[in-house]
């Protein structure tokens, strides 16, 4: 158990509905990561927040979006979903910069029929 | 833009064996750290060994150890004394030293056979 929890576990929805997958970091850690995991794509780094803020970009798509609350758990908003949408999607957390471990939650399973 | 190979999609091993991993990586950084995560069947990604690029000295962690060639951007991880546990798909990842962008391979799927 990595201390990262991550809600919901799976998720089902459909093509054009918009979802919210939360992430609670380790006690202690102020940066948060998110990543998808697709079977096309491979892994891929989405966005960092860092104590409420956000750090980094990566290849995240304009119909994504999330945030970091001062309880510094995060949410990661997927809107006008695509079955392309459908991934793995991991939550990860560090004490602050990438350079600190990361240590992964356990997913959110998103399917887009 | 950085990228990261690895060119084994599966591999197996006798438990007990050594196995090695490759991963090369293709960037105009001079300062990166590498890493290679396990992800077993359960999904969770873990860290198993880290690398600073500065450092020459190859990391290790107990049973697992890592050929780090800065020239050859080369950065293969070798698993000793292999065990069922070990079965699992290995990423390799590069960040770069002032970029939050980590970059993952493709992934090997190890299979340690009883």
């Amino acid at each position: 158990d990595s201390g990262v929890t991550q809600t919901p576990k799976h998720l089902i929805t459909a093509t054009g509905q918009r979802v919210t997958l939360r992430c609670s970091p380790r006690s202690g850690d102020l940066s948060v990561y998110w990543y998808q995991q697709s079977l096309d794509q491979g892994l891929q780094f989405l966005i960092q927040y860092y104590n409420g803020e956000e750090r980094a970009k990566g290849n995240i798509l304009e119909r994504f979006s999330a945030q970091q609350f001062p309880d510094l758990h995060s949410e990661l908003n997927l809107s006008s979903l695509e079955l392309g949408d459908s991934a793995l999607y991991f939550c990860a957390s560090s004490l602050a910069g990438a350079l600190n471990e990361q240590f992964f939650g356990p997913g959110t399973r998103l399917t887009v029929l | 833009a950085q990228t990261v190979t690895q060119s084994q999609p599966e591999m197996s091993v006798q438990e007990a064996e050594t196995v090695t991993l490759s991963c090369t990586y293709d960037t105009s950084e001079n300062n990166y750290y590498l890493f290679w995560y396990k992800q077993p069947p359960s999904r969770q990604m873990i860290l198993v060994i880290r690398q600073e690029a500065y450092k020459q000295q190859n990391a290790t962690e107990n049973r697992f150890s890592v050929n780090f060639q800065k020239a050859a951007k080369s950065f293969s991880l070798k698993i000793s004394d292999s065990q069922l546990g070990d079965t699992a798909m290995y990423f390799c990842a590069f960040l770069p030293y002032n970029n939050n962008d980590m970059r993952f391979g493709a992934g090997t799927r190890l299979t340690v056979k009883p």
